[in-house]
């Protein structure tokens, strides 16, 4: 049973627009929520990340915005960039960090 | 310098054989972890070790023997490589807090 559904599964994006990902958990004892990045040929890298204590955390272009009542978590890029083209995966945590459950991954492709 | 270093990069085998891929860190991390991702990059933790003590031990085959010398080494050795083994194996760590996770590269297995 997958923890963290994870939509659309690709994404187009003209430069410039705003790319938007969506998550949604069911385990209410999750309370960390980051965002992996990952080029081809790479790990991923940890993007952003966010506590249910807040709705929003915004790291320039890269926002998250948390809804803890519908257990949804969406990334949001803003003037989206050819460079941002990448698969993006959201993920869960709780405790002690130790297990973290990803999406399924979303590639997103920004096109000039 | 590579902060989570793995190797080999690409690794073809047969079925049946026994391969191992190897793992170094040089972030300082107590905790360091093996991840599967599949043909459809979902990723999902299948160990974790803590100052070389294993924690997590996500109902893999025992066919895989993860060993970890020391606090900066955790490699992966696979025995009777059968076809449901190819993947990308990414080896990570993070700080105790484990907020963060850093992965290597990958290690792209295909069984023949």
């Amino acid at each position: 049973q997958q923890q963290v559904k994870q939509s659309p599964q690709s994404l187009i994006v003209q430069k410039g627009g705003i790319s938007i990902i969506n998550c949604a958990y069911e385990n209410t004892a999750f309370d960390y929520f980051p965002w992996y990045q990952q080029f081809p040929g790479k790990g991923p890298a940890l993007l952003i990340a966010i506590r249910p204590d807040v709705s929003e955390k915004k790291e320039g272009r890269f926002t998250i915005s948390f809804n803890k009542s519908a257990k949804q978590f969406s990334l949001h890029i803003m003037d989206s960039q050819p460079g941002d083209s990448a698969t993006y995966f959201c993920a869960a945590s709780k405790d002690n960090f130790n297990k973290f459950y990803f999406g399924s991954g979303t590639k997103l492709n920004v096109k000039p | 310098d590579t902060a989570v270093s793995q190797t080999p990069k690409y690794l073809v085998t047969q079925m049946g054989n026994d391969k191992s891929i190897k793992c170094e860190q040089n972030l300082g991390h107590d905790t360091m972890y093996w991840y599967k991702q599949d043909s459809k990059k979902f990723l999902k933790i299948m160990f974790s070790y803590n100052n070389k003590e294993l924690i997590i031990n996500e109902t893999v085959p025992n066919r895989f023997s993860p060993k970890s010398p020391d606090k900066a080494h955790l490699n992966l050795h696979i025995n009777s490589l059968e076809l449901g083994d190819s993947a990308v194996y990414f080896c990570a760590s993070s700080t105790r807090t484990g907020e963060k996770l850093f992965f290597g590269s990958g290690t792209q297995l295909s069984v023949l």
